[in-house]
């Protein structure tokens, strides 16, 4: 593995389904973010985690959930997925959550909730 | 209010030519930092440059260089002797602080589509 990763690459989900995106880094980093990507609109960040064991929300968290059980592993939940959380979804991390630290992206996740 | 404002959607430049991306910006902060990303059509985020809101002077990496008016709120990217691979996505972005949260997350304004035409 070198940098981060995320599973799977793209997936198709019906709506009221449970999925849980992964994303791994070995880069040893401390913060990490899961944001979206919608047409017209930029990244928005959904949530982030300054270090293991904690976590915290962006700007769109609802209908979302994150863990930070380790260094390396920042999963995200849906828990019953509905159509408008379709969208690409980038993990990321930075060294650290301050500074000039800039933020490292994975490759995406696309994901089609029908 | 957007945070960061990207106002061309779309730009098109000559091979070799330089371009300059917009990028303004809305803070309160006196300490923030600014950020260009660069996304392909294959879909990967890439980092280009950093502007920190004490530097004194312009970043510059490469080909890159951002225009830095701190007055104007203003980090415009120009990209100097443009190149077929240079088609893609930018993004601006701005890193603030945010009281009693503790993390300094990034937004990101909705971007611009260059094209280098041969």
């Amino acid at each position: 593995i070198a940098g981060i990763t995320q599973a799977p690459t793209s997936q198709i989900l019906a709506a009221g389904r449970r999925m849980t995106l992964r994303c791994t880094q070995d880069m040893r980093h401390n913060a990490m973010y899961w944001y979206r990507q919608d047409l017209g609109l930029g990244l928005r960040l959904i949530h982030y985690s300054n270090t293991a064991g904690t976590t915290g929300k962006g700007e769109v968290p609802d209908g979302y959930s994150v863990s930070r059980a380790n260094t390396d592993d920042f999963p995200l939940t849906l828990a019953s997925a509905v159509p408008s959380q379709t969208s690409v979804y980038f993990c990321a991390s930075s060294l650290g959550a301050s500074g000039t630290h800039e933020q490292f992206f994975g490759p995406g996740t696309r994901l089609t909730v029908l | 209010a957007q945070k960061i404002t990207q106002t061309q959607p779309g730009m098109f430049v000559q091979e070799k030519e330089a371009v300059t991306l917009d990028c303004t910006y809305d803070t309160s902060d006196q300490s923030y930092g600014l950020f260009w990303y660069k996304q392909p059509s294959s879909g990967e985020m890439i980092f280009l440059i950093y502007q920190g809101s004490y530097d004194e002077q312009n970043a510059t990496e490469g080909r890159y260089s951002l225009n830095f008016q701190k007055a104007r709120k203003s980090a415009n990217l120009v990209i100097s002797a443009s190149q077929l691979g240079d088609s893609a996505m930018y993004f601006c972005a701005m890193r603030e602080t945010y009281s009693g949260a503790g993390s300094y997350q990034l937004t990101f304004g909705k971007g611009t589509k260059l094209s280098v035409i041969p």
